[in-house]
């Protein structure tokens, strides 16, 4: 199971962090995804801390231990939405696995 | 632009069956694994399934598995679920989105609109 925070507050211009945690998460590849209301997700992270092409560098990703982060550097009102951290788990039947979901709000 | 646009939702009542599409456009389609995901009405993100590349390897959540078929004709660049048995919990906005492995990791990076999926009586 990956839990998230289901809110986290930031100023424009600040930092925000964006936590999912699972035992021995730092073991898999984490995959974070934007969706803003009434779209669809985009993907801004993937492998941990890879970007794609058209994503912000001010979009970082860290994962160890029982902790993956997302970092998003001098947020922008823009930025607010929902975010889900994902995972490949094979351990038994394979399935992709999301977590709950952040709602990110630029105050 | 590559792109994948669903259709095929609606209304249907509970043990209705009804079937969705996804057609993909401009990108080697046979070349990528396809999903389907959906959301429930103010929820997160639930996975429904996989169908690997050539259509040979499939995988089902456990919401779904024995309900919900996945399928896809490369020929005609399109993914299809089969969703039958339908439950009023099936209700939900379908995401198609394409799929990109690697020895311990998969993500999906192109994701289409969704279609709305509502199952009431």
């Amino acid at each position: 199971v990956l839990t998230q925070p289901p809110s986290v507050s930031v100023a424009p211009g600040k930092t925000a962090s964006i936590t999912c945690e699972e035992k021995n998460i730092g073991t898999k590849s984490v995959h974070w995804y934007q969706q803003k209301p009434g779209q669809a997700p985009v993907l801004v992270i993937y492998y941990n801390n890879d970007r794609p092409s058209g994503i912000p560098e001010r979009f970082s990703g860290s994962n160890s231990g029982n902790t993956a982060t997302l970092t998003i550097s001098r947020v922008e009102v823009g930025d607010e939405a929902d975010y889900y951290c994902q995972v490949w788990d094979t351990s038994t039947d394979h399935h992709v696995v999301f977590g709950g979901g952040t709602k990110l709000t630029v105050l | 632009e590559v792109q994948l646009v669903e259709s095929g939702g609606g209304l249907i009542e509970p043990g209705g069956s009804l079937r969705l599409s996804c057609a993909a456009s401009e990108f080697s389609f046979s070349s990528y694994e396809m999903n389907w995901v959906r959301q429930a009405p103010g929820k997160g993100l639930e996975w429904v399934s996989y169908i690997g590349s050539s259509g040979s390897t499939i995988y089902y959540g456990d919401s779904v598995r024995g309900r919900f078929t996945i399928s896809r004709d490369n020929a005609k660049n399109s993914v299809y679920l089969q969703m039958n048995s339908l439950r009023v919990e099936d209700t939900a906005v379908y995401y198609c989105a394409r799929g990109r492995i690697g020895r311990n990791y998969y993500y999906m990076d192109v994701w289409g609109k969704g279609t709305t999926v509502t199952v009431s009586s």
